[in-house]
């Protein structure tokens, strides 16, 4: 399985700030995905990070609110920009390992904006 | 558009008891389903994976089934013990790659 260590755990943030938030994995991986989970909800696809091209957003979701860069075939960054109190979730990267398409995640930044 | 259901959203159980959790979906033309375990505030535990070829997978205390045709498939727990509480969800992955999540089932194993 895939070792996926995501900094920070968690954080408290003031309204109109950014935060970016990291993602390191233990082998090389094509595709990397963001994902959401606002409180009491389940998860919801940001982007889906590409080494070497830019990423892929889902519906609702913008690059100027959440940049992403994928420098590497092992790390991801997120940045929640201009951030409001909506903003508070936890912010989860996963990887899907190929072959069995099995899918593991990080564990999860815990993001609180007042 | 696939939709991934699981009900009842929380169940609590005294500690020994052997449960099922359900999960449901609407388009069975999928690709794997897989089980996940969630402590509150952190990431997910990848539990089972099932192929959509597979009928069962099995780890420990821990059996999940799927029967595509019904659009189903359920985690099975032995012998539950407090540290299984927790939040399940179960994960489908369609035919085009997409994946969908149930809102997942709190667990609370009484002791």
């Amino acid at each position: 399985s895939a070792v996926i260590s995501q900094k920070p755990s968690r954080d408290i943030c003031q309204r109109g700030t950014s935060l970016t938030i990291q993602c390191q994995v233990d082998s090389q991986v094509t595709m990397m995905f963001w994902y959401r989970q606002q409180p009491g909800q389940s998860l919801t696809l940001i982007a889906t990070a590409n080494q070497g091209s830019e990423a892929t957003y889902e519906s609702g979701f913008v690059i100027d609110k959440f940049p992403i860069s994928r420098p590497n075939l092992t790390f991801s960054t997120l940045t929640v920009s201009n951030m409001s109190p909506e903003d508070s979730s936890i912010y989860l990267c996963s990887l899907r390992q190929g072959g069995t398409g099995e899918l593991f995640f990080g564990e999860g930044s815990r993001l609180t904006v007042l | 558009k696939q939709e991934v259901t699981q009900i009842p959203a929380a169940l609590s159980v005294p500690e020994g008891e052997n449960l099922v959790l359900n999960c449901s979906f609407t388009d069975s033309a999928i690709y794997n389903l897989q089980w996940f375990r969630q402590d509150p505030g952190k990431g997910l535990t990848s539990l089972l994976l099932i192929q959509s070829s597979q009928r069962e997978q099995t780890s420990g205390r821990l059996n999940a089934s799927l029967d595509k045709s019904s659009g189903r498939s359920t985690l099975y727990i032995a012998a539950s013990q407090p540290g299984d509480s927790a939040t399940y969800l179960c994960a489908v992955t369609g035919a085009n790659s997409k994946l969908t999540f149930g809102k997942g089932i709190t667990l609370s194993v009484r002791p």
